[in-house]
């Protein structure tokens, strides 16, 4: 079945750091992958998407680029603030489908 | 006025307890979902309603129950919690009309079973 794996956390970062979270994912169709994000005490929101090989999603100076040679969509951000402190979830879902299939969360904390 | 409204915020019960979580949506989407949240597991589907006269299970809809009221309105049940049901639950709402599926989570509720 279909499947998203991410980095497993914490991931602690000091401000203006580069910044990767890894997620690769296992599918039997041509999903679209998602970035959610879960600020505290709030629930989730879109980042980023992309909805088909090579796209690249961005929003907030976050990217990710679907890979599918590779089964990848890592969230890369070149300077990291501590607003940025937050879960990130890597999802994936189809276009007539009932759920989205997500990844366990990756917590990132930025140090000032 | 926020998209999509959880009540209650927090909630402690005991065992062997009725409990039902409400959501409200003013985002005029036709489909809802309940999922539920636990450490280190991701968000997993509970119900979903493509509209009002359709509910169907999700992957752990053991021990809950919904109802579609309205086409704004989605609760969830917990018929006789129990600890294992101390989670943070998320109501979340899609339209059918966008193709990639995107949906537009609440703020949670986070439920305490004793």
């Amino acid at each position: 079945g279909d499947s998203v794996t991410q980095m497993e956390g914490p991931v602690t970062l000091s401000e203006e750091a580069f910044l990767t979270i890894n997620c690769t994912y296992t599918a039997t169709g041509y999903p679209s992958l998602f970035w959610y994000v879960q600020y505290p005490g709030e629930g989730l929101q879109l980042l980023l998407k992309a909805t088909k090989a090579d796209d690249k999603g961005s929003n907030k100076g976050f990217e990710a680029t679907y890979r599918k040679e590779t089964t990848s969509f890592h969230l890369e951000k070149g300077s990291v603030q501590v607003s940025d402190s937050a879960v990130y979830f890597c999802a994936l879902t189809y276009s007539s489908a009932s759920k989205i299939i997500f990844g366990s969360g990756t917590r990132l904390s930025i140090r000032p | 006025d926020a998209d999509v409204t959880q009540t209650p915020r927090n909630r402690i019960t005991k065992t062997g307890k009725r409990i039902m979580l409400e959501c409200s949506q003013t985002k005029g989407h036709d489909r809802m979902y309940w999922y539920r949240q636990d450490p280190g597991l991701g968000l997993r589907l509970i119900y979903y309603s493509f509209d009002v006269k359709d509910i169907n299970k999700g992957e752990i809809s053991d021990g809950y129950s919904v109802s579609r009221q309205a086409q704004a309105k989605f609760s969830l049940s917990l018929e006789s919690a129990i600890p294992n049901q101390t989670a943070l639950y998320f109501c979340a709402t899609s339209d059918s009309g966008i193709p990639y599926n995107e949906q537009f989570f609440g703020p949670g509720t986070r439920l305490t079973v004793l």
